[in-house]
This record gives structure tokens, sequence and C-alpha cells, in this order.
């Protein structure tokens, strides 16, 4: 029963490098979601999915590329980075978009440039 | 635009405590309301929701009542336990295709 599995769940970058965080998940949802987690914050939607081969901004999504070639898969994209993309970030994914729909998380991967 | 608003932490209580987390939005329409639980090192997870006025979500002996008068949404639990202590987020999802909208979460810390 594995859900929503992300990878690393800890990376350091230094400014400028490139990465690529993962995301998979085998529950055959079509909806998928980053979001990043702030200290003292909220977590902030960077970039979603509605289904393979499409993908749309949230709020936050600068600095950051998605890419939904595969139903399971979600890979999210960080070019040159920036010390203010430290940050958790986390995965999730859901069945439908309805109103009432909750949403199933991974466990998150912590980020620092530096 | 719609947001939520919770109270600041970290909330410290001993086992056994009364717990309120208060929580507020703002939205258009009629958003459907959740709190979310994240223990150490895990992901987010639904702990209860509720989807029209006056409707109250319950799990695990925590509940919320959704109160459009006040737009509030209070998460509350009788007698918390050491395993309890876990960040909470409210977060609102408004019905017209909306995304989900966190709260910046609360910290409760429960001690022995």
């Amino acid at each position: 029963n594995a859900g929503v599995t992300q990878t690393p769940k800890f990376r350091i970058l230094k400014i400028g490098q490139s990465m690529t965080l993962q995301c998979t998940q085998d529950m055959n949802h079509n909806y998928m979601y980053w979001y990043r987690q702030d200290p003292g914050m909220g977590l902030k939607l960077i970039y979603y999915s509605v289904g393979a081969g499409i993908t749309d901004k949230g709020e936050v999504p600068n600095g950051y590329n998605v890419s939904r070639s595969t139903t399971e898969d979600f890979p999210l994209r960080l070019e040159l980075a920036a010390p203010s993309q430290t940050s958790v970030y986390f995965c999730a994914s859901s069945p439908r978009d309805s109103s009432n729909e909750k949403l199933f998380f991974g466990s998150g991967t912590q980020l620092s440039v530096l | 635009g719609n947001s939520v608003t919770q109270m600041e932490g970290p909330v410290t209580l001993s086992e056994e405590a009364f717990l309120t987390i208060n929580c507020t939005y703002t939205a258009t329409g009629y958003p459907s309301l959740f709190w979310y639980v994240q223990y150490p090192g895990e992901g987010l997870q639904l702990l209860l929701k509720a989807t029209k006025a006056d409707d109250k979500g319950s799990n695990k002996g925590f509940e919320a009542t959704y109160r459009k008068e006040t737009t509030s949404f209070h998460l509350e639990k009788g007698s918390v336990q050491v395993s309890d202590s876990a960040v909470y987020f409210c977060a609102l999802k408004n019905n017209q295709g909306g995304k989900l909208i966190f709260g910046q979460g609360t910290e409760l810390s429960v001690k022995p």
C-alpha cells in the first residue's frame, strides 16, 4: 500500500544547481499536485495536473517546471536553484477534483539551497 | 479571495487537557472545510471534513462544526493524548472547482 511516494527525503543544493523532485502514486488518481510549505506559512500550490499530458500553474509557479507523461508520475523540476526555494515540498493526489474530495499526500522532501 | 487563518502555535498541553484550535475562513460561495494532520516525519492526512453549514466532522475524538455565521471551523478534542502531538492544518476548497487552500498550521505538543 505505497500511496504517494516522494524522493529524495532530504537534499541540499548550491545556488544555481538544478534538480528534480520525484513523485509517484499507485492509486490511479487523475489529479496530482505540488505544494511547498514554508515555516509558519500554509501550503502553497506550485503546479497541478488533471491527467497525463495536462499541467497548470498554481499560486507560486515561478522557478519550477513540471511534466505528466504518465498517470503515476509527476516530477517537479527546479532550474537554477535559489535560496528562496528552500522549503519542504509535498506531492499529493486525488481521484477527483470535487469540492469535498480529500488529498493523499507524500511524506515530503526537505530542500535547502545554500 | 479565499483564505484561511489559524491560531498561532505552538500549543502545549498536558495529557487529558481540552483542546481548541481556532480556524476562520474567507471564501466566496459555500466551500467545503477540512482539517488535516501532519505527524512528525509524515505527510498530511485528512482528519475530518464538513461540506455544508452546521455539519459536524468528527474522527479519532476530534470534532469541528462548520459555522457559516461566524465563518469558523474550530477543531476540538475533549482529552488529548501524547500521540496527538502533530501539526494541524485547516483548509477550504471552493465548490466551483477551486484548489485546496491551507491555513498556516498549528503545532500541538502534548506532554505526559
